[in-house]
């Protein structure tokens, strides 16, 4: 069974500082890999996806993620956060069946000012 | 272009009443739909999806249920609630394209529910 792990819960940074999340999956085929990000009370926006091809994956709001199967990873980066990014962010991986997805657990950013 | 709704935004309800929870698409035909619960500081636990009219998968046994009466129309429904469905409520909708995989799910706002 496919699963997700985002191993930071909390995550601290000051505005202007570089960011990465971290993510790691289980997936016994080539995933399909979603980050969505929740800001609070809201419902979730998908940032980016990674479907094939060019494993460096440009979002919008000014982030990447790279796909790296040989660490099960779709670390998700920007090089300079801004106050407004301070949020919940999930990391998914995508299953064919029924088109549905496994979330990880989140991680919480925060930004300092 | 394409909407999802969710109403209500907010539901106080006690223990052991009824509940409806309705989200409908707009700009979409034939969506595949789904329900999630996110109960506070944890992440999202997929409840229900649907791929068509009167067709709804159970990912989790428990105390819900769901409903598509309508294309575009999925309805989270309990006859007795209980403490432990207190939590944040959403609907997703993806292109529901046969045997396609990895098809973005699109999120509504969400309803809160706090049940006391």
């Amino acid at each position: 069974a496919q699963s997700v792990t985002q191993p930071d819960i909390h995550i601290t940074v000051s505005e202007g500082a570089s960011l990465e999340l971290r993510c790691n999956y289980s997936y016994g085929a080539t995933p399909y890999l979603f980050w969505y990000v929740q800001s609070p009370g809201q419902g979730l926006q998908l940032l980016l996806k990674y479907f094939s091809g060019d494993t460096l994956v440009q979002g919008i709001k000014g982030f990447e993620a790279e796909f790296k199967r040989s660490q099960s990873s779709f670390n998700l980066r920007k090089p300079s956060v801004h106050w407004s990014d301070a949020a919940e962010y999930f990391c998914a991986v995508g299953r064919n069946a029924g088109n549905m997805l496994t979330f990880g657990g989140g991680t919480r950013l925060m930004v300092k000012p | 272009s394409q909407t999802i709704h969710q109403w209500p935004a907010t539901l106080v309800q006690p223990v052991g009443s009824p509940l409806s929870l309705e989200c409908t698409v707009e700009g979409t035909s034939n969506p595949n739909l789904y329900w999630y619960r996110q109960a506070a500081g944890r992440g999202l636990q997929l409840l229900f999806y649907s791929v068509g009219i009167g067709q709804i998968s159970s990912e989790v046994p428990q105390n819900l249920s769901a409903s598509r009466p309508q294309d575009r129309q999925f309805i989270l429904s309990s006859k007795k609630l209980l403490l432990s469905d207190s939590g944040f409520y959403l609907c997703a909708w993806s292109a529901g394209l046969a045997g396609a995989g990895g098809e973005t799910q699109y999120f509504g706002p969400g309803t809160r529910l706090l049940v006391l």
